[in-house]
């Protein structure tokens, strides 16, 4: 398994201002990932955090809307930027381990008002 | 892309009862994983299965991956008050994790 923690737990912002989302994992891990999870909703990938390189977005997400960085094998943010009430979810890093399994961190709850 | 269809959508038990839910795909899967969100938390991962056939248990939990590779089902056993929570069905497509829309499950005690 893993060790994830996310940073702000959770934060209410007012619309057209930015938030920096952190996670750190306890170790170095190739693969971590962006979800968004709406009220009431599934979880969404957002993109693919590559450390070195832009990250994988995927459709209906942008880099602009959701820069990540990569700096480390231990360590990624997530922007959510210019945000509007539509932004309100819950946001989750994750890792991928051995054999496609993923373990979450325990989410950023985000409110835009 | 591949879809998860997950079923029931939510179910309110008696404390003590047994639960089943499962999950189908129109697409074969390798492994299928299943997940508990508690309210307020990420998802855990409770079993993760990764052979035709197998049948997995973690507990009173019990967790089948279907001879077809396009379904699997989740049972618990004797269901407790902690048990409530969204119950995820999961699986990989590429790098990715395809998830169903999951099951939420209330607990009379």
């Amino acid at each position: 398994s893993a060790v994830i923690s996310q940073k702000p737990s959770r934060d209410i912002c007012q619309r057209g201002t930015s938030l920096t989302i952190q996670c750190q994992v306890d170790s170095q891990v190739t693969m971590m990932f962006w979800y968004r999870q709406q009220p009431g909703q599934s979880l969404t990938l957002i993109a693919t955090a590559n450390q070195g390189s832009e990250a994988t977005y995927e459709s209906g997400f942008v880099i602009d809307k959701f820069p990540i960085s990569r700096p480390n094998l231990t360590f990624s943010t997530l922007t959510v930027s210019n945000m509007s009430p539509e932004d309100s979810s819950i946001y989750l890093c994750s890792v991928r381990r051995a054999q496609e399994t993923q373990y979450f961190g325990p989410g950023t709850r985000l409110l835009v008002l | 892309g591949q879809q998860l269809n997950q079923s029931p959508q939510s179910m309110f038990i008696q404390e003590g009862e047994d639960v089943s839910m499962n999950c189908t795909s129109s697409s074969i899967f390798n492994t299928w994983l299943w997940y508990k969100q508690d309210p307020g938390e990420g998802p855990v991962l409770l079993i993760a299965l990764y052979k035709a056939g197998e049948l997995t248990s973690n507990g009173r939990l019990t967790a089948q991956f279907g001879i077809t590779r396009k379904d699997s089902f989740l049972n618990i056993s004797a269901s407790i008050p902690s048990d409530v929570g969204i119950y995820f069905c999961a699986g990989p497509s590429g790098n990715k994790l395809v998830f169903g829309a999951g099951t939420i499950l209330r607990v009379k005690s």
